[in-house]
């Protein structure tokens, strides 16, 4: 079992909708990240945090540390978000590590 | 600023073969990452420099893989012998804190056939 685990793995969705993706962990963490990945590009850093909530533009990001859980959410999707959404965690070393990932697509 | 850059793009080898990677962190990063992912799975970690020291290898599968950074800039990840196993999409990335937020290369795609 991964010590960090995504859901949903895919996700599709209409422009406009409000997504959520989750992800959950087993160890003790330092930190969250959010990470995302467009087809064909780099993995660039969306957030990191290791307490509530962090808000860039239309994506909110909340975590749990009783529960070990994270949500990332985006408001009113657009096609351009279609990419995969990666969560990993550090702990006290600052190597990460890496859930598998959700592909999201939004349609027109 | 220039981001992380990696070189080359993609390689593809025949198993056997030797293959290096480069990475080049931003300026000034004294932390730099080399992960990989292989088809299916997650993103793994494989070691960690603090300018030229390797601070964390935990993560290198064996030692057909071999991690320079030479004057703690540039690094380079070589795999000797290449196996069918190793092909995946190696990603370096930098970091001007340790527990700050990493900058990830676009990432090499090794291919061994």
């Amino acid at each position: 079992k991964n010590e960090v685990e995504q859901s949903p793995q895919n996700l599709t969705a209409q422009e406009g909708e409000f997504i959520t993706i989750n992800c959950s962990y087993s160890v003790g963490i330092s930190a969250l990240h959010w990470l995302q990945q467009h087809p064909g590009g780099g993995i660039v850093s969306l957030f990191m945090l290791s307490s509530g909530k962090k808000k860039h533009g239309r994506l909110i990001a909340t975590i749990n540390i009783q529960e070990k859980h994270s949500s990332l959410h985006i408001t009113a999707s657009h096609p351009r978000d279609s990419a995969v959404y990666i969560c990993a965690v550090s702990r006290n070393t600052d190597k990460l590590i890496f859930g598998t990932g959700t592909r999201l697509q939004v349609f027109p | 600023e220039a981001g992380v850059t990696q070189f080359p793009s993609h390689s593809v080898i025949e198993k056997g073969q030797t293959v290096t990677l480069r990475c080049d962190p931003i300026s000034g990063h004294d932390n730099l990452y080399w992960y990989r992912r292989v088809m299916g799975k997650e993103i793994k970690f494989l070691l960690h420099f603090v300018k030229e020291s390797k601070q964390d290898e935990s993560g290198m599968p064996n030692n057909r893989f071999l991690a320079e950074r030479t004057g703690g800039t540039y690094s380079t990840l070589k795999v000797q012998p290449a196996e069918l196993e190793d092909s995946g999409v190696y990603f370096c990335a930098s970091s001007q804190d340790r527990t700050g937020v990493q900058f990830f290369g676009p990432g090499t795609r090794l291919t061994v056939l």
